[in-house]
């Protein structure tokens, strides 16, 4: 079957680096993104990766190994902002997207 | 610019009832997404539509029904509601090419009694 496997929760300090893993099984693959999600509100695009290797956007990276069906989304000088759950997304097809269950990080002061 | 909008916010519905969501983008995005996201589940895409006058199964397709009469709307029927589709319903859209990011409205609440 298709899953994504990530943590539930993950807790950090202020100012530290902190990696949320994603193992995904699923029947295609095109890519795999990255959203976060603070409570009540909308998911927002964080990063893709379609190739293996790092891709860095500010505070946040991610990164992505196919032949081991993993990635991580690195947070790194983290703010009481990016308090959030945060999805993993596998695209099987062009359009079709199954997401990860979610990992709720708490920012601590 | 108000990008993707839905409608209704919330919304408590009798079982039996038939109920349509409306989802509205102005970003001119050819693809377009309903998903549910229920507690401890995460996001779980409903329906998807690549372009005006073509839509496609998701992962948990049953009991919905979706049209794309349009570039701009996509709205979500649930023709008999049941008290398992009590769920938050996000629309998104991409626009279909490269990143394909998706852009999610703000969306609705509902609750089947």
């Amino acid at each position: 079957g298709q899953s994504l496997e990530q943590p539930s929760e993950v807790t950090a300090v202020e100012g530290a680096i902190v990696q949320i893993n994603c193992t995904y099984q699923t029947s295609g693959f095109y890519g795999l993104s990255w959203y976060q999600q603070h409570d009540g509100g909308a998911p927002t695009f964080l990063s893709y990766n379609a190739l293996d290797g790092l891709e860095e956007t500010g505070r946040f990276s991610s990164f992505l190994s196919r032949s081991d069906s993993y990635g991580y989304l690195l947070l790194q000088e983290l703010q009481m902002k990016d308090s959030a759950s945060y999805f993993c997304a596998v695209a099987e097809g062009t359009y079709k997207y199954i997401f990860g269950t979610g990992t709720r990080l708490k920012v601590l002061a | 610019i108000a990008g993707i909008t839905q409608a209704p916010t919330s919304q408590i519905l009798a079982a039996g009832r038939r109920m349509t969501l409306r989802c509205t983008q102005d970003m001119r995005h050819n693809a377009m997404y309903w998903y549910r996201q229920d507690l401890g589940l995460g996001l779980r895409l409903i329906h998807y539509s690549n372009t005006a006058g073509t839509t496609g199964k998701g992962e948990v397709p049953d009991g919905y029904s979706v049209s794309r009469a349009n570039t701009d709307d996509f709205p979500l029927t649930l023709a008999s509601a049941v008290p398992s589709q009590t769920s938050v319903y996000f629309c998104a859209s991409s626009s279909g090419t490269g990143v394909n990011e998706q852009f999610f409205g703000p969306g609705t609440r509902l609750t089947v009694l």
